[in-house]
């Protein structure tokens, strides 16, 4: 069945440390998003990506890092920039003909040691 | 993005009753969406409205996108156990979303 999974479901990262979060979809998707989401607050955009080989900053870019070397995949690299990592991440997808309606998947809480 | 402004910023119900939450914004959008997060999992979209004016429902939950496009709101009628949970709204312009901080919701059963 189609959908978005992302891995894994905890992350910890020690001080230094780059670590790469997986988010794949089998859903067609063109588009897909990275968000960070803190205790209280909404979601916060940090990459995106409309098309394979292409991807755009999002408002809080800095200390991450993405690829879209596939269309189903937008891993996300946090790294060692990036002070304050500890955070539940967040992959979605859409398309053009669903009205580009975001889809989510389940979430990678990372955290630091 | 910006940040929505979504109200209450929490709530508690008594099991049966019907509940109310809104979003505005300084910015017009495109599309509304409402979503709904349980702890330690992603958000499920609920309702997408696409159109200035719209109404529409999803069994117990009704939203509609306000006629200025800065604005939403969303009902869910007859609270029972499982509608425990955040609720966000979100503004879509273009590609990119933008997020109310949430609504939480507790039923008292």
């Amino acid at each position: 069945d189609g959908g978005i999974t992302q891995s894994p479901k905890y992350l910890f990262r020690k001080e230094g440390q780059n670590v790469t979060l997986s988010c794949e979809q089998n859903l067609n998707h063109d588009a897909m998003y990275w968000y960070r989401q803190d205790p209280g607050q909404g979601l916060r955009l940090i990459y995106y990506s409309q098309i394979v080989n292409d991807f755009q900053k999002g408002d809080i870019a800095e200390g991450y890092s993405v690829s879209r070397e596939k269309k189903e995949s937008f891993p996300l690299t946090v790294t060692s920039a990036q002070k304050n990592p500890t955070a539940f991440y967040l992959c979605a997808s859409s398309s053009a003909t669903g009205g580009e309606t975001q889809y989510f998947g389940p979430g990678t809480r990372l955290l630091v040691l | 993005g910006q940040q929505l402004n979504q109200s209450p910023q929490s709530m508690f119900i008594q099991e049966g009753e019907d509940v109310s939450m809104n979003c505005t914004s300084s910015s017009i959008f495109n599309t509304w969406l409402w979503y709904k997060q349980d702890p330690g999992e992603g958000p499920v979209l609920l309702i997408a409205l696409y159109k200035a004016g719209e109404l529409t429902s999803n069994g117990r939950l009704t939203a509609q996108f306000g006629i200025t496009r800065k604005d939403s709101f969303l009902n869910i009628s007859a609270s029972i156990p499982s509608d425990v949970g955040i609720y966000f709204c979100a503004g879509q312009a273009d590609y990119k979303l933008s997020f109310g901080a949430g609504t939480t919701v507790t039923v008292r059963a």
